[in-house]
């Protein structure tokens, strides 16, 4: 099953407000992804997170890669209506080999408000 | 290069008919993985190639799925004697290295 723990399960904000959302893992992860998804298409990838204490940002996201290795959070600022959808986090435990897939959470889905 | 194409985008099925999907991955990735994803969860592996190779096999995967990549560009994923329960997003992915890279899926639906 699943080892990655999103919550809540539902976000709602008002345009223009920030929002942060986190996850974490029973299990270490050496990669961290956030994927944005939109009704009936595949996930898009946001950001990658490949070090612990990582901080990247785009745009105006930023994520940060936990020093544990159990936990990401992802920031979104200034929010606009087109960050509606739903927002996954994925671990990684090892890009080299039989490794490679990808563990998923539930996923949060961001409304917001205009 | 257009990036990961699936086809069908949507298939609805009979119960008990078998369905097979269709991935083509970019072009310079030599990974390629197939996902489910059912309602309200995120997407769950299924398998992984590394070129023709299938590397890797979930317990998802019964005995009714099989997928292949015959010449490492690219697969198909056949679902036997199809089940309500197999109702789901059927997402495939490809990678070089750790960029994964989404499809749009195969949305199947069994009545």
């Amino acid at each position: 099953g699943q080892q990655l723990n999103q919550s809540p399960q539902s976000m709602f904000i008002q345009e223009g407000e920030d929002v942060s959302m986190n996850c974490t893992s029973s299990s270490i992860f050496n990669t961290w992804l956030w994927y944005k998804q939109d009704p009936g298409e595949g996930p898009v990838l946001l950001i990658a997170l490949y070090k612990a204490g990582e901080l990247t940002s785009n745009g105006r996201l930023t994520a940060q890669f936990g020093i544990t290795r159990k936990d990401s959070f992802l920031n979104i600022s200034a929010s606009i209506p087109s960050d509606v959808g739903i927002y996954f986090c994925a671990g990684l435990s090892d890009g080299s080999g039989a490794n490679s897939k990808l563990t998923f959470g539930k996923g949060i889905t961001l409304s917001v408000r205009p | 290069d257009t990036g990961v194409s699936q086809d069908p985008r949507h298939k609805i099925t009979k119960r008990g008919q078998n369905v097979t999907f269709r991935c083509d991955p970019i072009s310079e990735h030599n990974r390629l993985y197939w996902y489910r994803q059912t309602l309200g969860q995120g997407p769950e592996f299924l398998t992984y190639f590394q070129n023709e190779a299938q590397l890797e096999k979930s317990r998802l995967l019964s005995d009714r799925f099989s997928a292949e990549r015959p010449k490492g560009s690219f697969s198909t994923l056949e679902i036997q004697r199809t089940e309500q329960g197999d109702s789901a997003m059927y997402l495939c992915a490809s990678s070089l290295h750790y960029g994964y890279t989404f499809g749009s899926g195969t949305r199947l639906t069994v009545v």
